[in-house]
């Protein structure tokens, strides 16, 4: 079973520091997915990453992959508290079964 | 257009009952997948249906089942409820032809079991 693996678990850090959270995965996947959780909402998807080398931007933050190191990695540039949330990551296997990371609580402090 | 919706929003079940969840895709999308989210276990898939056929399924025992309707509305049930079964349950419908197969997500339904 494929096994993804997201550090830290929590996360406290000061507006307008910059911070990565990390998501490995255990077998081989070219899709990469992360996503944005609020208290008591629901997903909200915010990259997809479908090959090697791929990065992709939006706004302060920024997510990469390493298929190769079965390695992505979600970068906060000058974090502003409408930042805080939960964070997960999500590898997709060849059946198309997603499996999420355990999320990395993300708080920001003014 | 219109999101993934999910009926009820709330329910809340007593063990030993059994509970029926709906979802409703994003218009045009043919794959509907279910998982339960709880604080100790993170989000857990439960299954997949494509075409009202059972693609995926995850490891959850027997009482959980669902089926998947010609509009690609799905329903997931849950018999014999125990307290561990209190969650978020969420439904995520995707695309199909697209390449990403990205998944976007309804709004849950928060299940209590007393």
């Amino acid at each position: 079973e494929l096994k993804v693996e997201q550090n830290p678990l929590f996360l406290s850090m000061q507006e307008g520091k910059n911070y990565t959270i990390y998501c490995n995965y255990s077998t081989t996947s070219d899709r990469l997915y992360w996503y944005r959780q609020d208290p008591g909402k629901s997903l909200e998807s915010l990259f997809v990453l479908l090959s090697n080398g791929a990065v992709k931007q939006e706004g302060r933050l920024m997510a990469s992959l390493d298929t190769k190191a079965r390695l992505s990695t979600l970068h906060i540039t000058a974090a502003v508290h409408d930042l805080s949330a939960t964070y997960f990551c999500a590898v997709a296997n060849t059946g198309n079964q997603f499996y999420f990371g355990t999320g990395t609580s993300l708080t920001v402090i003014p | 257009k219109a999101g993934v919706t999910q009926t009820p929003r709330y329910l809340i079940k007593t063990r030993g009952q059994q509970v029926t969840l709906s979802c409703s895709p994003i218009s045009g999308h043919r794959s509907v997948s279910w998982y339960q989210q709880t604080p100790g276990q993170g989000l857990q898939f439960l299954f997949e249906y494509f075409s009202e056929t059972q693609r995926n399924k995850g490891n959850f025992p027997g009482r959980f089942s669902g089926r998947q309707f010609s509009n690609s509305r799905s329903e997931m049930n849950v018999s014999t409820l125990e307290l561990g079964d209190s969650a978020l349950y969420l439904c995520a419908s995707s695309p199909t032809g697209t390449g990403t197969y990205e998944q976007y997500f309804g709004p849950g339904t928060r299940l209590t079991v007393t």
